[in-house]
């Protein structure tokens, strides 16, 4: 699926340190999503994206911030990695035929 | 705001077995998706349901919507070993363009 890309794919950091997820798409939608996905949790919304410089926070976005300067892309900042941050993160796009969420490959972050 | 209820959390069956999950609301939904995640993958959407007592088929799979709106089913009838994965299912609110994800069924089928 090559509509939506997400880079790294893979991260290992130390606690404190700053990390930056990006998320990529190339079929110019509006709505672009952050998730987290913790065993026993399913997925959790991080924070969205209904436009260029509009974004909201979704149920578990303490320590993480958002940037969305292009509507192509969409950048999750951890200002301070904290190990209970390690998780799987997916970008997603809604995409508007049925309002189904389209999933990038996620990214997996360990934070030590 | 909304949450769903997936139940159960793991269902380990036999190929050739069925399989059931539900998805369950408080609150009466507009619509309802489903979404299935294979090992290491991400999810992918399967199928979305909107009226009251819908029912919808994929193949094997079947997809039920409830008449009050707050409870879906997926039914697998004669699981195979690519069925295995994670299915979650997902409230949409349309307003706000967010979805609600229940916390999934993991299915393990055994050959």
């Amino acid at each position: 699926d090559a509509g939506i890309t997400q880079s790294p794919r893979h991260k290992v950091t130390e606690t404190g340190t700053p990390v930056t997820l990006r998320c990529h798409q190339t079929e110019n939608h509006r709505y672009m999503y952050w998730y987290r996905q913790d065993p026993g949790h399913g997925l959790r919304l991080i924070h969205y994206s209904y436009g260029v410089k509009d974004t909201d926070k979704g149920e578990v976005s303490d320590g993480y911030s958002v940037s969305r300067s292009k509507t192509e892309d969409f950048l999750l900042t951890l200002e301070s990695a904290t190990s209970s941050q390690t998780s799987v993160y997916f970008c997603a796009i809604n995409r508007v035929l049925y309002n189904e969420q389209f999933f990038g490959p996620g990214t997996r972050l360990t934070v030590l | 705001g909304q949450q769903v209820m997936q139940i159960p959390q793991y269902q380990h069956v036999q190929e050739g077995e069925d399989f059931t999950t539900y998805c369950n609301s408080s609150t009466t939904l507009s619509n309802i998706q489903w979404y299935k995640q294979r090992p290491g993958g991400h999810p992918v959407f399967l199928i979305q349901l909107v009226k009251s007592g819908e029912v919808k088929k994929q193949k094997r799979l079947t997809f039920q919507f409830g008449e009050a709106k707050k409870n879906s089913s997926l039914h697998i009838t004669a699981t195979q070993t690519t069925d295995v994965g994670t299915y979650f299912c997902a409230a949409i609110n349309t307003n706000a363009g967010k979805s609600t994800f229940g916390d999934g069924t993991t299915l393990t089928v055994k050959p």
